[in-house]
């Protein structure tokens, strides 16, 4: 059974850095084939991919984000981060980390992790 | 990046079949996924590559995919499936290869 969880602030301050952490059990983020992806949701609003770490960590990420956003994975821990540099406001959300296969759709989320940007 | 059309909201009576479609120009040679999301939950995976239904997922749900239109039909819908439903393709065709979601549609059981 494969299981994430997504840990980190729910509070971050404009212009600082978010970071998030997703623990994965029940698999390897080494194991080939699978993409461990960031997403997040505005409140009230629909989904947006953030990037993603391939088990051969690659890395690919949603140009919309630009620069900004850096994931990396820790095999020893087995697990895989995000970084989100500059926030805004605009980047209040609900953030899920997600396993993607070659199928290209995503089985397994975390419960997901609300953080607010705020002063 | 493009965008997946759906509609905001689908209003259906209990026993009754509702149908949650996704427009793109030729979505059909796409393969198209689609989720339901309770409020305060994560996505559940309901069918995926237009009419595959994972393990645990009713045969109530049921997916299609031509020419323009992706269609999820759910039959004898029940209160608890009341959520959201979003649909998801991947972007293979342009520089930036992609995720890319629909807008969601609320499905209200009546």
């Amino acid at each position: 059974q494969v299981q994430l969880q997504e840990s980190g602030p729910g509070l971050v301050k404009p212009s600082q850095t978010l970071s998030l952490t997703c623990t994965v059990s029940g698999d390897s983020i080494s194991r080939g084939g699978y993409y461990w992806t960031w997403i997040r949701q505005h409140p009230g609003k629909g989904l947006e991919w953030i990037g993603y770490i391939f088990y051969s960590g690659r890395t690919y990420y949603n140009p919309s984000l630009g620069s900004r956003v850096t994931i990396s994975g820790d095999t020893s821990k087995n697990q895989f981060s995000l970084k989100l540099t500059s926030v805004t406001a605009a980047d209040t959300a609900v953030y899920y980390c997600a396993r993607g296969g070659s199928g290209r759709y995503f089985q397994h989320w975390g419960q997901g992790t609300l953080v607010t940007v705020s002063s | 990046s493009y965008v997946l059309t759906q509609p905001p909201s689908v209003s259906v009576a209990p026993g009754q079949t509702a149908s949650i479609t996704c427009g793109k120009d030729n979505i059909g040679s796409q393969s198209v996924h689609w989720y339901q999301q309770k409020p305060g939950q994560a996505p559940v995976l309901v069918v995926y590559d237009d009419s595959d239904r994972p393990s645990g997922i009713p045969e109530r749900f049921s997916g299609s995919n031509s020419g323009n239109t992706a269609t999820l039909t759910v039959s004898r819908v029940e209160a608890g499936d009341e959520a959201d439903y979003f649909c998801q393709v991947w972007d293979s065709s342009s520089e930036h290869r992609s995720w890319v979601f629909g807008g969601g549609t609320k499905l209200t059981v009546l």
